[in-house]
């Protein structure tokens, strides 16, 4: 245990259904991150929220849409999504501001697009 | 741009000892992470170098060279526990981890 939990752990959804993934963290942390990770390919930064703040966002497509309501909770809604969007997508967290970023990460949800 | 290499895979044997190697070229740098990442489960933290030199933790040692661009992470006893991938990030000068793509360690018996 990590102390971010995220839910569904698994996910089956068409191309043109809304879904949301959602991470929680129980660490005290101020900053939160998305990551997708598709097989054989390095960790891609999707998206990084400190102290509630958007800081990052990778070029990523429209239909990932992420909302962090408090410090302790980050959503990434889906819509419309893709084929190739299929992969294990991970939320993470460290405490943020600092220069150490150790980052501790969630077991992650495996999505699959039809 | 920014690049982090490191093998595909690689096989070992219980007991026996294991190099996995890295090799980076960033913008900036602000150390160097070394993740466990079984299947199907969370990336966990290993170690984090930001100076030259070895730094040891049990079974596990990981090297920094800073002027080579260049880590490894020395497994050493291993355990059937240790098949997974390891992953190598850096840090750099915006605070951003950059990642490898991961090396798949196999353990045999």
């Amino acid at each position: 245990e990590t102390g971010v939990t995220q839910t569904p752990r698994h996910l089956v959804m068409g191309m043109t259904n809304k879904k949301s993934l959602k991470c929680e963290q129980h660490l005290g942390h101020n900053a939160m991150y998305w990551y997708k990770q598709s097989a054989k390919k390095p960790l891609e930064l999707m998206f990084v929220y400190n102290f509630k703040e958007q800081t990052e966002n990778n070029s990523v497509p429209s239909r990932f849409s992420p909302e962090c309501p408090n410090s302790s909770h980050l959503f990434l809604h889906l819509h419309t999504l893709q084929p190739e969007d299929s992969a294990l997508y991970l939320c993470a967290s460290s405490p943020g501001g600092g220069d150490y970023n150790e980052q501790f990460f969630g077991p992650g949800t495996r999505l699959t697009v039809l | 741009g920014q690049n982090i290499d490191q093998p595909t895979e690689m096989t070992a044997t219980e007991g026996a000892i294991v190099q996995i190697n890295c090799t980076y070229q960033t913008s900036g740098f602000n150390g160097l992470f070394w993740y466990q990442q079984h299947a199907g489960e969370a990336p966990t933290f290993l170690s984090y170098n930001v100076l030259d030199g070895l730094e040891e933790k049990g079974r596990f040692s990981s090297f920094l060279s800073r002027s080579k661009g260049y880590s490894y992470l020395l497994l050493k006893e291993l355990q059937m526990k240790d098949s997974a991938s390891y992953l190598c990030a850096v840090l750099d000068s915006n605070y951003q981890l950059i990642w490898g793509a991961g090396t798949k360690l196999i353990i045999k018996p």
